[in-house]
């Protein structure tokens, strides 16, 4: 089946501890997402790719980067977690950028020690 | 700014009907999603809505007004499995995903 697919489902990281999470897709979509989530909260997007153009939210801070080598691949770096960074973080793809529904990945839920 | 209104927290009973509404305030309007999330798992889609009216997909429905800014989800026989977040979500003119907190559902035996 067709899917989004996110590695690892839990993460644990330790407070400054650069970490990677990766998020990759068999749809062929064009757009890709990072939302954070915290608990009883709206996700909250981060960045999205429209294929190779990258476009950053005004609001997602410095420590926050991304990579997208190629169509199927998205990767969120946190350079130096901090306590405030420990949420769910969604990955997600839609065929395009505007009508289309969004199919996310089971998440990474982070933790900083 | 701009905002989704949905309430926090919704309690229904196995096999009672629950409506959940959602109210915006966006700039501009090019259709609103509901998503079902299970505690401590990723939003799955559950229906677009568009135009005005009443979409329909089993147990459940949507129901949009885009003169009065509100949606509803309405969900039928309701089942334990039913217990979830319900998340209303409201594109911009600008293709922005706006997203409201989610309404937790309770369902009791």
């Amino acid at each position: 089946d067709a899917m989004v697919i996110q590695n690892p489902r839990y993460q644990v990281t330790q407070f400054g501890k650069p970490v990677t999470l990766s998020c990759s897709q068999t749809l062929n979509h064009n757009v890709m997402y990072w939302y954070q989530q915290k608990s009883s909260q709206a996700p909250k997007l981060l960045f999205h790719y429209y294929d190779k153009d990258f476009n950053n939210e005004a609001d997602t801070p410095d420590n926050f980067q991304s990579r997208r080598p190629n169509t199927s691949f998205c990767f969120l770096d946190i350079r130096s977690p901090g306590l405030g960074d420990a949420a769910m973080y969604l990955c997600a793809t839609s065929r395009d950028g505007e009508n289309e529904k969004l199919f996310f990945g089971s998440g990474t839920q982070l933790s900083v020690l | 700014g701009q905002n989704i209104d949905q309430p926090t927290e919704m309690t229904a009973t196995e096999g009672a009907i629950v409506q959940i509404n959602c109210t915006y305030q966006t700039s501009g309007f090019n259709g609103l999603f509901w998503y079902q999330q299970h505690a401590g798992e990723a939003p799955t889609f559950l229906s677009y809505n568009v135009l005005d009216g009443l979409e329909e997909k089993g147990r459940f429905s949507s129901f949009l007004s885009r003169s009065k800014g509100y949606s509803y989800l309405l969900l039928k026989e309701l089942q334990m499995k039913d217990s979830a977040s319900y998340l209303c979500a409201v594109r911009d003119s600008n293709y922005q995903l706006i997203w409201g907190a989610g309404t937790k559902l309770i369902i009791k035996p």
